[in-house]
């Protein structure tokens, strides 16, 4: 069956350092990926969309590569700030625009 | 701009009674799609619409309906409230295939 793997333990990180979080898929073969967002008590906000085609997409800080060789998709926070604390989650989209989500990697940047 | 707003933002049920979860977008999306978050299971997939009078079934969809008579609402339907589907509830809409999805701000459902 589909499976979307994110890193279930916190991601702690200092200040000023660069986070990277891992989405690994099995059993998929996506169109596209996404990653969003998530804040405690609300809904998840799109960051950043990288198609099968693409092996890098930046948008300020933020990074994702998409090797659909490995199956992996890795996201770059660069210069983390406690604001970027949140929890990430990596969607995976085939045909009909339906979207499979991974369990999401919480982060906290300490200052 | 609104965006997507689902109401109401939480609720108790008894174990057996039926309610709908309201969602609700004004950016004229057709796509739109109802999801179940769980403590470490991610967001699931419970029904989706295409377009007005078309919708169909997600990852999880027993113990739900859904209808879509107008492009901007896409009621949840539950029909015999059971523990399991104590859960927080998100709706999405999507402009189209393969574009970013924005979602609600939840519903908080706790069936006791």
């Amino acid at each position: 069956s589909q499976k979307i793997e994110q890193n279930s333990e916190a991601l702690n990180i200092q200040e000023g350092k660069t986070a990277t979080l891992t989405c690994n898929y099995t059993n998929y073969s996506p169109a596209y990926l996404q990653w969003y967002r998530q804040d405690p008590g609300r809904g998840p906000v799109f960051l950043l969309l990288i198609r099968e085609n693409e092996k890098e997409k930046r948008k300020e800080r933020l990074k994702v590569t998409f090797d659909t060789t490995l199956k992996q998709s890795l996201f770059h926070i660069t210069a983390s700030q406690p604001a970027d604390s949140a929890t990430y989650l990596c969607a995976l989209g085939a045909a009909g625009n339906k979207l499979t989500f991974g369990g999401g990697t919480r982060v906290l940047v300490k200052p | 701009n609104a965006g997507v707003t689902q109401t109401p933002k939480f609720q108790v049920l008894k174990t057996g009674q039926s309610m709908t979860l309201q969602c609700a977008q004004d950016m004229n999306h057709e796509y739109m799609s109802w999801y179940r978050q769980d403590p470490g299971m991610g967001l699931r997939l419970i029904h989706y619409s295409v377009g007005a009078g078309i919708t169909d079934q997600g990852e999880v969809p027993n113990g739900y309906n859904v209808s879509r008579s107008t492009t901007e609402d896409f009621p949840l339907r539950l029909l015999s409230a059971a523990p399991s589907q104590t859960s927080v509830y998100f709706c999405a809409s999507t402009e189209d295939r393969n574009t970013e999805a924005f979602f609600g701000q939840g519903t908080r459902l706790t069936v006791v």
